[in-house]
């Protein structure tokens, strides 16, 4: 079994929906958790950032970590043409430590 | 910052060469990571060095495979012979940097590696 899972998609969308994309994980030392958007032919940046059990909010989007079910969220709001990309989820022990990452959904919303 | 730089951005090769990948990490980042994805595995860790030390190189896939950090601003991924099967995009991030964190991976734009 994979430490972290994570549906590939394709999720395709109409603008404006609400996106929820989620990501399971079976270690349960996992502390950080975090979401990496990636562009066609770019490099992953990092989207957003949690410690531990918990809701984030950022603008459109929403990051959520439910550790009793070892289940994580990420959702866009209004989503925009812009948003389409590959969302990764990603996790670690601690701070400095190996982070793993799912295999990434592939997002497309259409105008 | 310029952020991690990479080179070369594309790499074509044919099976039995030598292929040295590069990579530029952020000034003042104490941690170095390899990543490579391809559509079948994801993003695969390949080896992270804590200033310039290797740390953990248990996701090097073969002997065929070195990395080295000679110094805090500059890397290498060796693979020597290459084969096929290592094409894929290679992948450079930089963590531990004082104002983005000890979990805050940022990456180059990476290396996209062909052997024929």
């Amino acid at each position: 079994q994979k430490e972290v899972e994570q549906d590939p998609g394709p999720l395709s969308v109409p603008e404006g929906a609400i996106v929820s994309l989620n990501c399971t994980y079976s270690n349960s030392a996992f502390q950080y958790f975090m979401w990496y958007r990636q562009y066609s032919r770019k490099g992953p940046e990092l989207l957003m950032y949690t410690y531990s059990s918990g809701n984030k909010e950022d603008g459109r989007f929403t990051a959520q970590v439910d550790k009793s079910s070892k289940y994580i969220s990420l959702f866009i709001r209004d989503s925009q043409p812009s948003d389409s990309a590959t969302y990764l989820c990603a996790m670690s022990v601690g701070n400095f430590n190996k982070f793993y990452f799912g295999s990434g959904t592939k997002l497309n919303v259409k105008p | 910052d310029a952020g991690v730089i990479q080179s070369p951005r594309h790499e074509v090769t044919e099976m039995g060469q030598e292929v040295t990948l590069r990579c530029k990490p952020i000034s003042g980042h104490d941690y170095l990571f390899w990543y490579r994805q391809t559509m079948m595995r994801g993003l695969e860790l390949l080896i992270y060095f804590n200033n310039n030390v290797p740390i953990d190189d248990s996701g090097m896939p073969e002997d065929r495979f070195s990395a080295k950090m000679p110094n805090a601003s500059f890397s290498t991924l060796k693979i020597q012979p290459s084969e096929p099967r290592d094409s894929a995009v290679y992948f450079c991030a930089a963590a531990g940097g004082a104002s983005s964190g000890a979990n805050v991976l940022t990456f180059g734009a990476g290396s996209r590696l062909t052997v024929l």
